[in-house]
């Protein structure tokens, strides 16, 4: 079975300072990989999909890009936080025998 | 795009009584529907995945789909304490079926 780890869990950052938030991926090759955000008290939503190596399709706009460096591996980054960007972030694979997704546990990131 | 509203956005019922949560959605070509719920402690996982009209049924979870009424129920049978959760529906989009959007969730409260 796959295995989602992200990091870091929780990040403490200052306005106008960068950010790389990882997610690996282990027991599932070429998997379908997305990016989610939850500001608190508000809707998950999804940021970013990759199917492939060196590919990444933006959903919604945030400020924000991805990369998918590895088969593996999936980047959330930024160079300016902005405070919106707030919230907890999460990790996804589908599972493509029943489409279903399996979720990372998240990354808390609070911007000050 | 596809709109995705829940109801009630919370719920409390005894252990042991049906727990009943709601979804309607905008745009009822989609092809498949999810229920999730996030636990404060486990994360988001996933509960029950249908594709077409009718019923499916996971455990004691079973999720009603009707795509002439753009209408997709969860229902629990026996709910105890530890179901206590938000219960996320989700709805995919697009001509991949990479896009997936949430509801805003029921919070769901199970009483002993």
């Amino acid at each position: 079975a796959q295995t989602i780890h992200q990091w870091p869990v929780a990040e403490i950052k200052a306005v106008g300072s960068p950010l790389s938030l990882g997610c690996t991926i282990k027991g599932k090759s070429s998997p379908n990989l997305y990016w989610y955000w939850q500001a608190t008290g508000g809707t998950l939503q999804q940021l970013f999909y990759s199917i492939t190596v060196g590919q990444v399709e933006s959903v919604v706009q945030l400020n924000l890009s991805a990369s998918r460096p590895k088969d593996d591996q999936f980047i959330l980054s930024t160079e300016k936080l902005l405070l919106s960007h707030s919230g907890f972030y999460l990790c996804a694979c589908r599972d493509n025998s029943n489409e279903r997704l399996f979720f990372g546990h998240g990354t808390k990131l609070s911007v000050l | 795009q596809q709109k995705v509203q829940q109801s009630p956005e919370s719920l409390t019922v005894s252990e042991g009584a049906m727990a009943s949560l709601n979804c309607t959605f905008s745009d009822g070509t989609s092809n498949n529907f999810r229920w999730y719920r996030q636990h404060s402690a486990k994360g988001l996982e996933v509960l029950v995945s249908i594709f077409s009209d009718g019923e499916k049924e996971e455990g004691r979870f079973t999720a009603h789909l009707n795509r002439a009424n753009l209408h997709v129920s969860l229902h629990i049978r026996e709910p105890q304490p530890s179901d206590s959760a938000v219960y996320l529906c989700a709805v995919n989009y697009g001509s991949s079926g990479n896009k997936l959007i949430f509801g805003i969730g029921t919070l769901l409260s199970v009483k002993p």
